[in-house]
């Protein structure tokens, strides 16, 4: 089974310019969500989608980043315009339930490192 | 509020040696689910373990154990006779049941086995 994919894996910008990120979560996988990792820290949580909806955005500076899932499936991840404190790795997750989230085993990609300069 | 802490930044041992992981959380919330993962140089986290706030049943696989106590908020990691493919950075989480599957993380700890 092919897990979650991320592209690209490495990015490097200037701020104030514009990036984007894109998710291929594993086949049939209902969730999907976008984790923000500083250097040294754990995970933050940036949004999560059942299907193609919103489950939570609380965390995501919606003044600079979007995301959308489109037909449910694949996710992107903007940021625009960025900032030097947006650099970081960008985590997409998915898990396979619809419901009881709470238990769900959230399987994550490799990452894209974002350096801003 | 609900908050997860790894106390131990970095841990170095020696192959061969058993090491615990500390992982200390606090939630309000009676129903939550608590994991581990790791993640190695390249990046993806791994999962490791899951556990609910219902069954405080020491669990064992392998080389890994773990150990939940809710009298004091700890669920901590052991590796029996460590070996050098177990450096890595380690992540405690919890998930609150009313926060649908929102993971919170710890700040991780590095394990690093030297040969």
């Amino acid at each position: 089974e092919a897990g979650v994919a991320q592209s690209p894996r490495y990015k490097i910008i200037e701020k104030r310019q514009s990036v984007a990120f894109w998710c291929n979560p594993i086949s049939g996988h209902a969730t999907l969500y976008w984790y923000q990792q500083i250097l040294g820290q754990g995970p933050k949580l940036l949004i999560q989608f059942q299907n193609n909806g919103v489950v939570d955005d609380s965390q995501l500076p919606k003044d600079r980043f979007s995301a959308e899932r489109l037909k449910g499936v694949d996710s992107t991840l903007k940021i625009q315009p960025a900032k030097l404190e947006d650099s970081a790795v960008y985590l997409c997750a998915s898990s396979l339930e619809r419901t009881g989230l709470a238990k769900n085993i959230q399987y994550f990609g490799a990452g894209t490192r974002l350096s801003v300069l | 509020a609900q908050k997860v802490t790894q106390a131990q930044t970095e841990i170095s041992v020696v192959e061969k040696e058993d090491v615990t992981l500390d992982c200390v959380y606090e939630t309000r919330d009676t129903t939550y689910y608590l994991f581990w993962y790791k993640q190695p140089p390249s990046g993806e986290l791994v999962f490791l373990i899951r556990r609910n706030s219902f069954d405080e049943q020491n669990e064992i696989s392998g080389r890994y154990s773990w150990n939940f106590q809710k009298s004091t908020s700890s669920f901590n990691f052991t590796i029996t006779a460590s070996q050098v493919v177990d450096s890595a950075v380690y992540f405690c989480a919890l998930s609150n049941y009313n926060q649908g599957g929102k993971l919170i993380f710890g700040q991780g700890t590095e394990l690093s086995v030297k040969p």
